[in-house]
């Protein structure tokens, strides 16, 4: 059962705009999110997080936004670099009885356009 | 969609334990898969990726005969920790992508629920 879903496998933004991508989340003990970037060929990288007791966190180009009522949250990129081209994958944590469970979503292909 | 499947999720075990963890994407072919371990609150970090039929890469820090990556087929990668200890106590995780579409490609990596490793 998927926890965490993005459904959206691909996004193509022109260089200069916005880019933004979305997670959903069936959770509601989820208490941490996380995005991730990942480029070909290489593990993600951490990319920006956010606690469930805030609801905007920005580094830089860089926002996430998170809607707890909707179980929502969402990436912005502005602007858009070509370098941005990349997956990216949201993930959830939970508090478990050892540590934190964390749940990814399958991820959204970012094409950004020159 | 892609399935990636991680056994065991959980492990309890005592110091001087080798541990075995399967990652089998079971509706696709992986030619990579990849394994990561993670801290609580914090990033994944990629200890190496697990090609089929040959040797794995670890990254740099990771012991490689500490951390046995077996890829006999492509739908299997295993991590064995040999004589685990307490500081390897943590979330391991794999992932894989599917065969055809490339590694080398925007395609999606396929994660696996994660194993949590608890090394008394």
């Amino acid at each position: 059962d998927q926890q965490v879903k993005q459904n959206s496998p691909s996004l193509s933004v022109q260089e200069g705009r916005i880019s933004i991508l979305n997670c959903d989340y069936t959770n509601s003990m989820f208490d941490y999110f996380l995005w991730y970037k990942k480029y070909p060929a290489e593990g993600p990288t951490f990319l920006i997080s956010i606690s469930s007791i805030k609801d905007k966190n920005e580094d830089g180009r860089f926002t996430v936004f998170l809607n707890k009522s909707a179980k929502h949250l969402s990436l912005h990129i502005v602007p858009s670099q070509p370098g941005d081209s990349a997956v990216y994958f949201c993930a959830a944590s939970s508090p478990g009885n050892t540590g934190n469970q964390f749940y990814f979503g399958t991820g959204t292909s970012l094409t950004v356009i020159p | 969609g892609a399935v990636v499947s991680q056994h065991p999720s959980r492990v309890i075990c005592k110091s001087g334990t080798s541990v075995k963890i399967e990652c089998r994407s079971l509706d696709f072919q992986a030619t990579t898969m990849f394994w990561y371990r993670q801290f609580p609150k914090q990033s994944l970090m990629l200890m190496a990726t697990s090609n089929e039929g040959s040797k794995a890469t670890y990254e740099q820090g990771v012991e490689k005969d500490k951390f046995l990556i077996n890829h006999a087929s492509l739908t299997l990668s295993t991590l064995t920790v040999t004589s685990a200890h307490p500081e390897d106590s943590s979330f391991y995780i794999c992932s894989a992508s599917r065969q055809g579409q490339g590694v080398y490609s925007n395609q999606p990596q396929h994660f696996g629920d994660g194993t949590r490793l608890s090394i008394l």
